[in-house]
């Protein structure tokens, strides 16, 4: 059974700090990830999907990297601002299965 | 860009009523929804999959006769909480696959319920 751990569960850092956010995961059979960022009592917005053959992607101030074999994949924020408040969450998704695999989530609170 | 509209945003109910929630595609087709419930500062636990025109697969320990899905179209899935209880008052989100390059998920804005 998948299960998927993020660290830290929360991060509190002044604005302009570099950050970066961890998810590991049991199973390395995953087709591929993907980092969501959710708003107070909002949906999931999703912010970057790595599939399994690719190490990084990126998008502006975000870059995230994955290594399978090892089963861990990080979140790397640029120049955080206060607007990237939010919980972060990674789920993989399995190689078996369409079904994502929620970690429980960073907290993030980007002071001014 | 892919918009999954999820409706009601929030709403409140007296225990033992029921309450549908819809989750519509509305720029793509969704061969398969996701149902998902989430507790305050905890993540999203997956209730449910549905794809379009079967009966949905419930995961372990979902009552598939509380929580109803219906799948009936490529744009519509619904989610009925029958004779809702207080413990039932959690925030639901759906999630639609959106089959292409990426496999890519869509996640619906969320729906705050609470069972008075």
């Amino acid at each position: 059974k998948q299960e998927v751990t993020q660290i830290p569960a929360a991060l509190s850092v002044p604005e302009g700090e570099n950050l970066v956010l961890n998810c590991s995961f049991t199973d390395s059979a995953i087709y591929n990830l993907q980092w969501f960022r959710q708003d107070p009592g909002k949906g999931l917005t999703s912010l970057l999907l790595i599939q399994s053959s690719q190490r990084e992607q990126t998008s502006g101030r975000l870059n995230a990297s994955l290594d399978k074999s090892s089963g861990r994949s990080t979140l790397y924020i640029a120049a955080s601002q206060p607007g990237d408040s939010a919980t972060y969450l990674c789920a993989p998704r399995m190689d078996s299965s369409y079904k994502l695999i929620f970690g429980s989530g960073t907290r993030l609170l980007v002071r001014p | 860009g892919a918009v999954v509209s999820q409706h009601p945003s929030w709403v409140i109910c007296k225990s033992g009523t029921s309450v549908k929630i819809e989750c519509r595609s509305l720029d793509f087709q969704a061969t398969t929804m996701f149902w998902y419930r989430q507790f305050p500062k905890q993540s999203l636990m997956l209730m449910a999959t549905s794809n379009e025109g079967s009966k949905a697969t419930y995961e372990q320990g979902v009552e598939k006769d509380k929580f109803l899905i219906n799948h009936a179209s490529l744009t519509l899935s619904t989610l009925t909480v029958t004779s809702a209880h207080p413990e039932d008052s959690s925030f639901y989100i759906c999630s639609a696959l959106r089959r292409g390059s990426n496999y890519g998920y869509t996640f619906g804005s969320g729906t705050r319920l609470t069972v008075v």
